[in-house]
């Protein structure tokens, strides 16, 4: 079975610029969490959806946004892009509250 | 709130060698553990859990962690260390009380490998 995929691998943009980053979940897993790990830390957790819906938010700024869609794949957002937003974003799935799986990331550099 | 410390930020060792990596929790209930590998420019590989039962529990290429709630730790170690277990390892707690997994990682230990 694949497991987590995320696209784009890498990505250069601009201050002010606005990104998506997507993701596709393990099949069978309803549940998506996005993570942003800064270079030297651990991952820190942005958000979780569950069938759509929202079900847990970090401590991140409102620049931050995700949905999800029927085939439970997901969309992370970042509007106003700053330098600091220079990460890689994982993205795990899980089956409803259980293990969470990560895909390889998306490399964001901000210039 | 749950939070995870790595007191070792690097660790060399010899190939051949054992291998303890150290992590503490701060958790009010019965954590479920985690420990993650990422390779460099990589995802997040899992190890393995614990979320109840066995405290030694046994995870993928050769590694294993114990979980002792009097210390609240939950180290993780390998009999022999091979060239290839270089990498950084993360340990995380999750906690599912909001309704949802949250997982909080620690800051990670970076292992070398010397031959």
């Amino acid at each position: 079975d694949a497991g987590v995929t995320q696209s784009p691998t890498h990505l250069i943009k601009t201050r002010g610029q606005q990104v998506t980053l997507r993701c596709s979940p393990i099949s069978g897993h309803k549940s998506v969490s996005w993570y942003q790990q800064v270079l030297g830390q651990g991952p820190q957790f942005i958000f979780q959806y569950y069938e759509k819906e929202e079900r847990g938010r970090g401590n991140f700024p409102d620049r931050f946004s995700a949905r999800q869609f029927p085939n439970y794949s997901s969309e992370l957002n970042v509007n106003a892009l700053l330098l600091g937003d220079s990460a890689l974003y994982l993205c795990a799935s899980s089956i409803d509250r259980g293990t969470q799986y990560f895909g390889p990331g998306t490399r964001l550099l901000v210039l | 709130a749950q939070s995870v410390t790595q007191p070792d930020i690097h660790i060399t060792v010899s190939e051949g060698a054992s291998l303890e990596l150290r992590c503490n929790y701060s958790y009010g209930a019965t954590p479920y553990l985690f420990w993650y590998v990422q390779s460099p420019g990589q995802g997040l590989q899992l190890l393995l859990k614990y979320f109840s039962g066995d405290t030694l529990v046994q995870g993928i290429k050769g590694f294993e962690a114990e979980f002792k709630r009097s210390q609240s730790s939950f180290n993780l170690r390998k009999p022999s260390v091979h060239w290839s277990d270089a990498a950084e390892y993360f340990c995380a707690v999750g906690d599912n009380s909001g309704g949802y997994q949250k997982v909080t990682f620690g800051t990670g230990t970076k292992l070398q490998v010397i031959p």
